[in-house]
């Protein structure tokens, strides 16, 4: 068990350019959840992925976002046309399709610091 | 889903017991409620979750109230390791699978 791994851990951009995000879930977690954090306040829910599909997105997630999991290993979320209200940690986590959906531990990433100027 | 309300705030004095509170009247009877901390610059991390019954592991106990409105999270001999931010969460019971984290309490233990 490796943990959550998120890439870059930091990353600085100008409003207007797209960036791009990558979760590696703990393996043998089908399940995978984007959360966005801004200083001060709890994670808010984002996208959620049990394998390859994606089965919910929250309000939170403008069109300018898009999240993938190809494979239904790793996945990616992708910021189009940064905004300076972009700025925040972008969190990644696992959980097990063993677990019911009440019973389930979330194992996060570090997360992703995005900065946009 | 069910709200939680905690405290934003509380000390504790390193070696003694931290007993960190969360009200949660409208929980549902097949809500879990869950505990996670959040270390500066790290992601949130699972320390404990329950049901109806008391519940124990190698970090902390949690206690429900027989309602069930209401959970104290207990660290039974808290570390300057143990300064963080605790949320309490009800999971929501959906296939949406996601959780809704309030703003947590920030528990600053003191030497």
């Amino acid at each position: 068990d490796t943990g959550v791994s998120q890439d870059p851990r930091h990353k600085i951009t100008k409003r207007g350019q797209n960036v791009t995000f990558r979760c590696d879930p703990i393996s043998e977690h089908n399940r995978l959840y984007w959360y966005r954090q801004t200083l001060g306040q709890g994670p808010e829910f984002l996208t959620y992925f049990q394998n390859e599909a994606q089965l919910e997105k929250s309000r939170l997630l403008s069109d300018r976002f898009s999240a993938e999991r190809p494979k239904g290993s790793f996945s990616t979320l992708e910021i189009q046309r940064t905004e300076q209200g972009d700025s925040a940690m972008y969190l990644c986590a696992s959980s097990s399709s063993r677990a019911v959906l009440t019973n389930e531990k979330l194992f996060f990433g570090s997360g992703t610091q995005l900065s946009v100027l | 889903d069910a709200k939680t309300t905690q405290p934003p705030s509380m000390d504790c004095a390193e070696g003694r017991a931290a007993n960190l509170p969360c009200n949660h009247s409208t929980i549902s009877g097949n809500e879990y409620v869950y505990w996670y901390r959040q270390i500066h610059s790290q992601g949130p991390q699972y320390i404990i979750h329950g049901l109806k019954n008391n519940e124990t592991n190698e970090m902390a106990s949690l206690i429900i109230t027989e309602d069930r409105k209401s959970s104290t999270l207990i660290l039974p001999h808290a570390t300057l390791r143990d300064t963080a931010v605790y949320y309490c969460i009800v999971r929501e019971n959906t296939n949406a699978g996601k959780s809704t984290f309030g703003d947590g309490t920030t528990l600053t233990v003191k030497p």
